[in-house]
């Protein structure tokens, strides 16, 4: 059965840099990883995405690890704006088919 | 920047009613999603959507289910006859490749309100 795992809840104070652990044991082979942002009442934005090693971009880095089986996301230098849920969304074989999952979400309170 | 709408924003209705929930995808997306997230849970995958057929879709996507884009910019999701359960967080994504090769558009979604 795929599943994805993630913390419930992290804190954290402002200008912190705060990681965040995706484990997806049944990734597909080829798919990406990708880690949304959602507010309350709003549809989930896109972060990052990457399909091994590290990447980077203006708003986050995401790192995976070799066998791709987890990533974490990290958020350099945290605003009180950062306080949302983070979801890693992964591609899953299951049986023959495909399915898109996502995490069960982590919910980051940041602190003034 | 361009961005996916819904509508309506809250549609309540009695069980055993049929809905329809719409979408306009970003106009030069070619695949579509809609999920769904019940209060106070994780958003859930239903169907993806690709050359007027469904691509994939989950076990939560039983034949009370249906989706359609009846026009160049619609995309709709049917259920035929709602249940209590159904009551939920629906939003509709485009992209501009399958899967998770591209970054997934989110609609603001529909509160669906089951009486």
């Amino acid at each position: 059965l795929a599943k994805t795992t993630q913390p419930i809840s992290m804190d954290s104070y402002e200008g912190q840099e705060v990681n965040i652990t995706c484990s997806h044991n049944n990734i597909a082979t080829n798919d990406y990883i990708t880690w949304y942002q959602q507010f309350p009442s709003q549809g989930p934005r896109f972060i990052i995405q990457g399909y091994k090693t590290k990447v980077t971009n203006e708003v986050a880095s995401l790192f995976i690890p070799a066998d791709r089986k987890s990533s974490t996301l990290s958020l350099p230098r945290v605003s009180l704006s950062d306080t949302a849920v983070y979801y890693c969304l992964v591609g899953a074989k299951m049986d023959s088919s495909y399915k898109l999952i996502f995490g069960s979400g982590t919910r980051l309170l940041v602190r003034p | 920047e361009p961005e996916v709408t819904q509508t309506p924003s809250h549609q309540v209705t009695q069980m055993g009613q049929e809905v329809i929930l719409r979408c306009v995808p970003i106009s030069n997306h070619l695949y579509f999603y809609w999920y769904r997230q019940i209060l106070g849970q994780k958003v859930e995958f239903l169907v993806s959507f690709y050359n007027n057929e469904i691509s994939e879709k989950s076990e939560i996507f039983d034949d009370q289910f249906s989706v359609e884009r009846p026009d160049g910019s619609n995309f709709t999701l049917k259920i035929r006859s709602t249940k209590l359960e159904d009551s939920a967080m629906y939003f509709c994504a485009s992209s501009e490749i399958l899967g998770l090769a591209g970054e997934q558009y989110f609609g603001p979604g529909t509160r669906l309100t089951v009486t």
